[in-house]
């Protein structure tokens, strides 16, 4: 079955480390997404990539970094100088980032917890 | 700035009984409208969009939705919940970004409906 997946499912760090967080897709689409998802804040764009080896800063990208190496891969780090980096991230996808009618596929997220 | 406003953070209702989940936005052009369902435990999901032609927009499981552009408003609705309806729902509008496009979210509703 094709779809997305992110590993972990739980994280656990202590505050002044990076982590890297896995999305792996498997459905050939074009276009990947990181959201973070927060409490009554709904989901806000983090990085998006449309192609291999390019990316995007969206609406809070300060304190992450991402890669798009492969088509199938887009991991986010999560670095030190994220000042709210707990939460729970999404990562999707959707065929062409260019084109409207394509609705996003989503993995099941994972849950970061920095203490 | 877009933004995209969901009015109820949480919904409570008894099986059989209607719903109707709000959703404004803020954008004066040509939008494409989309409301997102993830039940417990499981991933986002698409329920159902708008892209044009009738306002009126039928998705999965019973829901609708209309498009009230003079509102700029696009509400979900069901006659009748049933207890697999508890999930979180999302509202999303689409939106230009660089030579793309991209989803802004709504702060989602939380509906939980009692047996």
């Amino acid at each position: 079955d094709g779809g997305i997946t992110q590993s972990p499912k739980y994280l656990f760090r202590k505050e002044g480390q990076n982590v890297t967080l896995s999305c792996e897709q498997n459905l050939n689409h074009d276009a990947m997404y990181w959201y973070r998802q927060d409490p009554g804040q709904g989901l806000r764009l983090i990085y998006y990539s449309q192609i291999v080896n390019d990316f995007q800063k969206g609406d809070i990208a300060e304190g992450y970094s991402v890669s798009r190496e492969k088509k199938e891969s887009f991991p986010l780090t999560v670095t030190s100088a994220q000042k709210n980096p707990t939460a729970f991230y999404l990562c999707a996808s959707s065929m062409a980032q260019r084109d409207i009618n394509s609705p996003l596929h989503f993995g099941n997220g994972t849950r970061l917890t920095v203490t | 700035a877009q933004s995209v406003s969901q009015h109820n953070h949480h919904v409570i209702l008894s099986e059989a009984a209607s719903l109707e989940l709000g959703c404004n936005y803020s954008y004066g052009g040509t939008v494409n409208l989309f409301w997102y369902v993830q039940y417990p435990g499981q991933h986002l999901q698409l329920l159902l969009k708008y892209f044009s032609g009738d306002p009126l927009v039928k998705g999965i499981k019973g829901f609708e939705a209309e498009f009230i552009k003079s509102k700029f408003s696009f509400n979900l609705r069901k006659p009748s919940v049933q207890w697999s309806d508890t999930a979180e729902y999302f509202c999303a509008v689409n939106r230009k970004w660089g030579a793309g496009n991209m989803l802004t979210f709504g702060g989602g509703t939380r509906l939980m409906v009692k047996p």
